[in-house]
């Protein structure tokens, strides 16, 4: 049973609209994550944050923003989409404190952007 | 800074065959070695992970993994592919410390042919 939640899975939107995707987690994890997902498979690190009030920009270059108000809570937004941001985009998070050294990420489902 | 290597984008076996997926790293420190699965349309699910205990590490589905220093290797193995074991393979590392990343391989896609 998934403890980390996407919404919308899929969405398909115009070019120029104002889009966030919601992720949420009960785990209670302090790190969370943003990665896009290529129709080629390749996972790319946008965004990081590492508690409340942290953000870090990942490894890909993003146009896109996100915020962590709430632990549990690290929506990513896009101000103005593009057909370049068409893409799946993944959150996981993570806490080697709560789950006795394990380094590894739990993945949520998903969402699937499609800009037209 | 660490590294994953997976060879080639592609593999196909017959079902029943024998699944080997390669994944080489890359890292200063000893290593925490991962791999992942994605079936279409859903994120990543862990199948198995090497945290510095034993080196032959068996997961979820009836893989394993071995993990191999000499060669820094972590190949994934299966000794009978079944249909459903048809999906994308990433493989992932990471180093110790609260603020550590993983870095993800390109990720191999399984077919298993009938």
């Amino acid at each position: 049973e998934a403890d980390i939640y996407q919404t919308p899975r899929y969405l398909v939107i115009g070019t120029g609209k104002k889009i966030t995707l919601e992720c949420s987690q009960t785990m209670g994890h302090d790190k969370m994550y943003w990665y896009q997902q290529d129709p080629g498979m390749e996972l790319h690190l946008i965004h990081y944050s590492y508690g409340v009030n942290s953000t870090e920009k990942g490894d890909l270059s993003s146009e896109s923003t996100v915020s962590r108000i709430r632990t549990e809570h690290f929506p990513l937004t896009l101000e103005s989409a593009r057909p370049s941001h068409t893409s799946q985009y993944l959150c996981a998070s993570s806490d080697p404190r709560r789950t006795g050294g394990y380094y590894g990420y739990t993945f949520g489902s998903g969402t699937r952007l499609t800009v037209v | 800074a660490q590294s994953v290597t997976q060879l080639g984008s592609h593999v196909s076996v017959s079902e029943g065959a024998l699944v080997l997926l390669r994944c080489n790293y890359s890292s200063s420190v000893p290593p925490y070695l991962f791999w992942y699965v994605q079936y279409p349309n859903q994120g990543l699910q862990l199948l198995l992970k090497y945290t510095s205990a034993a080196t032959l590490v068996k997961g979820i589905n009836g893989f394993e993994a071995e993990f191999k220093k000499s060669e820094t290797s972590f190949h994934l193995t299966k000794p009978s592919a079944h249909m459903s074991d048809a999906a994308e393979y990433f493989c992932a590392v990471s180093e110790s410390g609260a603020n550590s990343k993983l870095t993800f391989g390109k990720g191999i896609t399984l077919s298993v042919r009938p």
